[in-house]
């Protein structure tokens, strides 16, 4: 058990829904980060907030939103949704989001879009 | 941060050591060389990371050749739970993120 939750664990939906899915950071860890994984592009970075701000930015669409709120949790918002957008998306967090820290991550939501 | 090159599939038999090669012939004199597995649907979990000199930990141990462009992951008995993607990342330790960039990584499968 890395210590970070994700839920919920699998989500079921239409084209066009908007969905939202959340994150629990280990305790004591400021910083989250957000991966998409699909069969054809592997692991993906999509954004990393650190205390309630973004600190880098990855190939995140415009049609996916993120952020932290004051409890660290996270919220990663995606709307107009697409069959391309079925993946399985990891939260990860660190302690202070710099390069030499370990990241943990979570078990992941399965999102289907039907 | 550098680009790896990894194989993208190895096998291995079960209570053998298990050898994986990288890559980062462009790594910079500020940059680590972190390993994670992903055993199939998990999350990534971290392994092991070095600088240049060999590392050991309860999971593995990190072989960094002398000129840095090189590094080999050893599981000394590999057992089936060991089967999964490993991914080899070089990040700069001084970046003020976090993130890591996975390529394809090495998918190894431990056979009985």
């Amino acid at each position: 058990d890395s210590g970070v939750t994700q839920t919920p664990k699998h989500l079921i939906t239409a084209t066009g829904q908007r969905v939202t899915l959340r994150c629990s950071p280990r305790s004591g860890d400021l910083s989250v980060y957000w991966y998409q994984q699909s069969l054809d592009q592997g692991l993906q970075f999509l954004i990393q907030y650190y205390n309630g701000e973004e600190r880098a930015k990855g190939n995140i669409l415009e049609r996916f939103s993120a952020q932290q709120f004051p409890d660290l949790h996270s919220e990663l918002n995606l709307s107009s949704l697409e069959l391309g957008d079925s993946a399985l998306y990891f939260c990860a967090s660190s302690v202070g989001g710099q390069g030499n820290e370990k990241l943990f991550f979570g078990s992941g939501t399965q999102l289907s879009v039907l | 941060d550098a680009k790896t090159t990894q194989p993208p599939s190895m096998d291995c038999a079960e209570g053998r050591a298990a050898n994986l090669p990288c890559n980062h012939s462009t790594i910079s004199g500020n940059e680590y060389v972190y390993w994670y597995r992903q055993i199939h649907s998990q999350g990534p979990q971290y392994i092991i990371h070095g600088l240049k000199n060999n590392e050991t930990n309860e999971m593995a141990s990190l072989i960094i050749t002398e000129d840095r462009k090189s590094s080999t992951l050893i599981l000394p008995h590999a057992t089936l739970r060991d089967t999964a993607v490993y991914y080899c990342i070089v990040r700069g330790i001084s970046s003020n993120t976090g993130k890591l960039i996975f390529g394809q990584g090495t998918t190894l499968q431990v056979k009985p």
